[in-house]
C-alpha cells in the first residue's frame, strides 16, 4: 500500500543499547522528517533530509544519527539509548519545499527505554 | 527562539455548539499557517491551512488569520464527538537554513454529546 510506514511499533529498549526505527514511504516525498512527541512539548524536530543523501538537523539532535541512503528510507538511530529519549517518534514526509507544513505522518513508533 | 503558543486546554464545548481554537506566533516573517488534528494515540493529520489574512471556510471548519496581531485561529462549527481530539497548530518561519516549521503544544478539544 501507498504511503509512509514505520517499524517498529513500539519497542522497550534499556539504556545504552543501540536502536533503530525505521521509515519508509512510497510516494517519492523530497523531505523527510523524524519528530518526537512527548508531553508538555509537542512535536521537536530531531532530524530531517531534503533529499537522499542530505540531512540536517532539527531543534532536538543530540544522541540520535540519521541516514538517508536512498529517498525512500529514511532511518534514525539511537546509539546509546536513555530514559530521557522514551518518547513517541513520528516520521513524515512531503514533496514540498522548505517552508511547507503539509506533512504527511507515519502511525508512530513508541519507544520505552528502562 | 521563534515560538507557537496555543492553550493546553482541555476545551469542552457541548455537540452543535461553535468550539475556537487559538494560536499565537512570535515570528512576524512567518508566512503559513496550518491545523493538525491529532485522536489519541494517532498520528497528526492536516486538516487546514492558510496563508492570507482574512477567513478560509472548508466544510464545517473555518481557519481565521490576523498577520499583524501574529495571531490565528480555527473555528468548528456544529461540533460533533468525532471532533474530539488535539488541535495543532503549526506555522513556518522566517530564515535561511535549517528546516522552518514550528508546531504549538496543542489544543484538546472534548465535545460532549
Amino acid at each position: 500500500d501507498a504511503g509512509i510506514t514505520q517499524s517498529p511499533r513500539y519497542k522497550i529498549t534499556e539504556t545504552g543499547r543501540q536502536v533503530t526505527l525505521m521509515c519508509h514511504q512510497t510516494w517519492s516525498h523530497s523531505y523527510m522528517f523524524w519528530y518526537r512527541q512527548d508531553l508538555g512539548h509537542g512535536l521537536r524536530l530531531i532530524y530531517y533530509s531534503a533529499a537522499a543523501d542530505i540531512t540536517d538537523k532539527g531543534e532536538v539532535p543530540d544522541g540520535y544519527v540519521v541516514s538517508r541512503s536512498k529517498t525512500e528510507n529514511f532511518p534514525l538511530t539511537l546509539e546509546s539509548a536513555t530514559r530521557s529519549q522514551t518518547s513517541v517518534y513520528f516520521c513524515a514526509s512531503t514533496a514540498g519545499g522548505p517552508s511547507t507544513g503539509e506533512l504527511f505522518f507515519g502511525e508512530g513508533s513508541r519507544l520505552t527505554v528502562l | 527562539q521563534k515560538e507557537v503558543e496555543q492553550n493546553s486546554g482541555p476545551l469542552s464545548v457541548p455537540e452543535g455548539a461553535i468550539a475556537s481554537l487559538n494560536c499565537t506566533y512570535s515570528d512576524r516573517g512567518s508566512q503559513s499557517f496550518f491545523w493538525y488534528r491529532q485522536y489519541s494515540g494517532k498520528s497528526p493529520e492536516l486538516i487546514m491551512f492558510i496563508y492570507s489574512n482574512g477567513d478560509k471556510e472548508d466544510g464545517r471548519f473555518t481557519a481565521q488569520l490576523n498577520k499583524a496581531s501574529q495571531y490565528v485561529s480555527l473555528l468548528i462549527r456544529d461540533s460533533q464527538p468525532s471532533d474530539s481530539a488535539t488541535y495543532l497548530c503549526a506555522v513556518t518561519t522566517s530564515g535561511a537554513g535549517s528546516y522552518q516549521l514550528t508546531f504549538g503544544k496543542g489544543t484538546k478539544l472534548s465535545v460532549i454529546p
